[in-house]
């Protein structure tokens, strides 16, 4: 069962340098999600898609952007990464737009580091 | 002041041993309440919910205190394989947005 996917699982970038974060789950979820965590700070929303067309901004969007290519897929941008975007990224995603069940299933996360 | 507080730990307990730490919150208007695991270099995973009354499943018990807001998790007979960081998380409006995780508690079982 492969979940949520997520690539790269590590990249290495210059400041200023471009890449796409992909994400894709299997499991027909409407709402899919992008996290950023550093330490001592929680798990942060990066942005977040309720379903397929649609995406929001969360708490830190800032250099960011996203796609929903389609339901199963979300992609998140960097367009010039900074050495502050250094953080590992989790993908999540939900059956639907945080219910009460709260719950989320995440994929594995990506480990950025901006140099 | 952090929406989510939680002590980041690490608590370090022998094996069999009974270890709970709390979370609390800021928002009085926080509607659900969770606890995640996240194991070393791992992703999330969600543990249990936390209801109004508590519950518990198996050796984990779940405690809300709305009043005083905070949100306990209590583990008996701790086993090795406990040992991990469990995240507090609290939910406010329907808005995905109002999900918001604690920084985690770090907790090390020792033999």
């Amino acid at each position: 069962n492969a979940g949520v996917t997520q690539t790269p699982k590590f990249q290495v970038l210059k400041t200023g340098q471009s890449m796409t974060l992909q994400c894709a789950q299997d499991m027909n979820h409407n709402s899919m999600y992008w996290y950023r965590q550093d330490p001592g700070m929680g798990l942060r929303l990066i942005y977040y898609s309720a379903s397929e067309g649609t995406t929001d901004k969360g708490e830190v969007p800032n250099g960011y952007n996203v796609s929903r290519l389609n339901k199963r897929e979300f992609s998140l941008r960097l367009e010039s990464a900074a050495p502050s975007q250094t953080s590992v990224y989790f993908c999540a995603s939900s059956p639907v737009a945080l219910s009460d069940s709260g719950e989320l299933f995440f994929g594995e996360g990506s480990r950025l580091t901006v140099l | 002041r952090k929406e989510v507080e939680q002590d980041p730990g690490p608590f370090n307990v022998p094996e069999g041993a009974t270890v709970a730490f709390n979370c609390t919150y800021s928002n009085s208007a926080s509607q659900s309440f969770f606890w995640y695991r996240q194991d070393c270099r791992k992703e999330p995973k969600l543990l249990m919910s936390v209801y109004s009354s508590g519950n518990e499943d198996g050796r984990f018990t779940a405690q809300l205190n709305r009043a005083s807001q905070y949100i306990s998790l209590l583990i008996r007979d701790s086993k090795l394989s406990d040992s991990a960081t469990y995240l507090c998380v609290v939910k406010g409006y329907s808005s995905a947005s109002k999900i918001i995780f604690g920084s985690g508690t770090r907790l090390s079982i020792r033999p």
